[in-house]
Order: C-alpha cells, then sequence, then structure tokens
C-alpha cells in the first residue's frame, strides 16, 4: 500500500497569502488528521476529518480550515497568511478513528511552509 | 488538559550501547494509549512502539522496549543496541481511550548517536 501523500514539500509564500495544502490518506483510510510542527510548540493538532465531517478541532484561529472529499482525501487551507504560520504541517491516516492503539496513526512527510 | 512532557531536549549514545528517553504525562483518566514515534530528517513520524494503560505488562518490539510506570505517570523508551540509524526525534504520545480524541504529543528529543 501506498503511504499517506501530502503535497506539496515545499512552500513559500508572502504574508497575506493564502494556500492550500493537500493530503491523500492510506487507501482504505478514511480519518484524516492534520498537525502544525514547529521549533518553540512541538506539534500542535489542528483538526480532523472523518467521511467529510470535521471531527475535532484544536485550538487555532478562524484562518485555518480544512475539508475533506468522498474519496477521504483532504486538504487544509490557510488564509491571510502571518510569519507564525511557518512551520511543518504533517497530516496523518488512519483506519479507524477512537480506537487508539488498534488504529495508530499513519503520518506523510509534511509540507514546509515558509511564509516571508 | 492532558500534557506531555519530554524533559531532554536532545541525548546522544554510542553505537551498540543502550540509551533511555524520559517521557512523563498528565491525565486524569484511567484507561488511555501510550505512544513513541521516531522521526528522522525524512520529517516522517514512524510509530515505534505502543502501549494501552491497562495493560500491566510493558510493550516491546525488537530492540525498542517501554518502562510503564502508570502510577508514576512514566512512559520511558529504551533503545538497545543503538543504530546509526536511531539517529532522530523521538515523540511521546498520549492518547484517552475514550472518544475520538486527537494525539497530544511532547516536544521531542533529539537522539544522536555516535559512531
Amino acid at each position: 500500500k501506498a503511504g499517506v501523500t501530502q503535497t506539496p514539500r515545499y512552500l513559500i509564500k508572502t504574508r497575506g497569502q493564502q494556500v492550500t495544502l493537500s493530503c491523500s490518506p492510506i487507501s482504505g483510510h478514511r480519518s484524516v488528521s492534520w498537525y502544525q510542527q514547529t521549533p518553540g510548540q512541538g506539534l500542535q493538532f489542528l483538526f480532523e476529518y472523518f467521511s467529510e465531517t470535521q471531527r475535532n478541532k484544536g485550538n487555532f484561529p478562524g484562518r485555518f480550515s480544512g475539508r475533506q472529499f468522498s474519496n477521504s482525501r483532504s486538504e487544509m487551507n490557510v488564509s491571510t497568511l502571518e510569519l507564525g504560520d511557518s512551520a511543518l504541517y504533517l497530516c496523518a491516516s488512519s483506519s479507524n478513528p477512537g480506537t487508539g492503539l488498534n488504529s495508530p496513526l499513519h503520518f506523510g512527510n509534511g509540507t514546509r511552509l515558509t511564509v516571508t | 488538559a492532558q500534557t506531555v512532557t519530554q524533559s531532554q531536549p536532545e541525548m546522544s549514545v554510542q553505537e551498540a550501547e543502550t540509551v533511555t528517553l524520559s517521557c512523563t504525562y498528565d491525565t486524569s483518566e484511567s484507561d488511555y494509549y501510550l505512544f513513541w514515534y521516531k522521526q528522522p530528517p525524512s520529517r516522517q513520524m514512524i510509530l515505534v512502539i505502543r502501549q494501552e494503560a491497562y495493560k500491566q505488562q510493558n510493550a516491546t518490539e525488537n530492540r525498542f522496549s517501554v518502562n510503564f510506570q502508570k502510577a508514576a505517570k512514566s512512559f520511558s523508551l529504551k533503545i538497545s543496541d543503538s543504530q546509526l540509524g536511531d539517529a532522530a526525534m523521538y515523540f511521546c504520545a498520549y492518547r484517552r481511550l475514550a472518544g475520538n480524541t486527537p494525539l497530544v504529543f511532547g516536544k521531542g528529543t533529539r537522539l544522536s548517536v555516535i559512531a
């Protein structure tokens, strides 16, 4: 099986612009989660989608949004970019959300976003 | 809110030696899951080992084992016979058993392996 695929790998944007990141989960996985990773804050949860519905949301401003399509692929969007949004954005998929041990998260390689 | 603390930002170990990475967590739950993830320079987070809180027996995966002390809320990772490929960031993570709650991560420990 192919792993979790995130595109693009790298992105450079200017403050005030918006950006869309894409994540294709492992085939058969219906849950997709997004995390922001920065050196100072570590990994912080953004949101989780399951069957096109947002199930959980982290403590991020409304500029951060996401969606999931019927094929389980997910996108996240950040509008009005700020310098502090520079981070590695990681996507993870699992087959059965909420079952913890038997359905661990499988991560992609992330998208490195730099805001200048 | 649950928190996960990794008190060692950086660790180093000689090749073939053993190293232990520390993790403590704070929760009022009695049932939960604990994980160790490895993040090499490729950036992909890889699951190393996982533990169910209601199981007394410490989990083991080849050269990786944990010391789970539930009362102390401690979940350390022991890497035996360290190899150069073990060099990476290691993250401890917690997840509640009940409900669809996200993983809560510690801030990580950077492990260097010296040849």
